[in-house]
C-alpha cells in the first residue's frame, strides 16, 4: 500500500541552526514527491517537487530535500532556520490530484 | 496572477444544517481537488473535478457531494453536519486532471457546534 511517513510529530531548533525533516514513503512506482509547508490558519504551499533527475532538489525559502531510492526517503533540509519558518510542513507522494498521499506533517517550532 | 480563493474563510454551523463552501481556482486551470484536513487523520483527499465532472472520490459519506461549473469554480456541499466535520476544508487546482503542480486555497474553516 502506498504510505507516508513522517516520524517526527514535532521538532524545536534554534533560530540559525540547521534543520532536517524526515520522510519516509512507500510507493509501488517511481514517485513523485513534495514537500509543502503550512502556516496557521493557511493552506499548503508548494516548497519543492521532485519527479527524476538530480537526486539533490532546490526550492523555495532555502529549502532543499534528497530523494534516496534505497532508503525510500526524502528528506527536507535547510542550512539555517529563521523565526519565519515555524509552521507545519508535509511530506507527500504521488501523482496529483486523489493519487497525492500526505504524511500526517511535522510541526516545526524555533527558538530564539 | 490571482491565486486559489475560497469563501468563506470561517463558517460556524449547528448540528443538522447544511453547508455549502466555495473555490475558485487559479485563471485557466481546470481541475479542482478538495481535502479535508483535521487534526486526527491530516488530510484526506474528498474529491477531483475536472471540466464539470467528478473524477476521483475519497472515501467520506454520502453528505458530501460537490460539483464543478463550466468557469471551473466549485462547490463543496455537506448535508446533516456532524460534530466531525469540523475540520479545514481545503481546495486546490491544478491546469490538468490529476496534474502534479497544484496550488492550494486557504481554506474553509468549518466548526461544526
Amino acid at each position: 500500500a502506498q504510505s507516508v511517513t513522517q516520524p517526527d510529530i514535532h521538532i524545536t531548533v534554534s533560530e540559525g541552526a540547521s534543520l532536517e525533516l524526515r520522510c519516509n514513503y512507500s510507493y509501488g512506482a517511481t514517485p513523485y514527491l513534495f514537500w509543502y509547508v503550512q502556516s496557521p490558519g493557511q493552506g499548503l504551499q508548494l516548497l519543492l517537487k521532485y519527479f527524476s533527475g538530480d537526486t539533490l532538489v532546490q526550492g523555495i525559502k532555502g529549502f532543499e530535500a534528497e530523494f534516496k531510492r534505497s532508503q525510500s526517503s526524502f528528506n527536507l533540509r535547510k542550512p539555517s532556520v529563521h523565526w519565519s519558518d515555524a509552521a507545519e510542513y508535509f511530506c507527500a507522494v504521488g501523482a496529483g490530484g486523489f493519487k497525492t498521499i500526505f504524511g500526517a506533517g511535522t510541526r516545526l517550532f524555533v527558538k530564539a | 496572477k490571482a491565486g486559489v480563493t475560497q469563501t468563506p474563510r470561517y463558517l460556524i454551523k449547528t448540528r443538522g444544517q447544511q453547508v455549502t463552501l466555495s473555490c475558485s481556482p487559479i485563471s485557466g486551470h481546470r481541475s479542482v481537488s478538495w481535502y479535508q484536513q483535521t487534526p486526527g487523520q491530516g488530510l484526506q483527499f474528498l474529491f477531483e473535478y475536472f471540466s464539470e465532472t467528478q473524477r476521483n472520490k475519497g472515501n467520506f459519506p454520502g453528505r458530501f457531494s460537490g460539483r464543478q461549473f463550466s468557469n471551473s469554480r466549485s462547490e463543496m456541499n455537506v448535508s446533516t453536519l456532524e460534530l466531525g466535520d469540523s475540520a479545514l476544508y481545503l481546495c486546490a487546482s491544478s491546469f490538468g486532471l490529476q496534474d502534479t503542480e497544484a496550488f492550494f486555497g486557504q481554506g474553509t474553516r468549518l466548526t461544526v457546534v
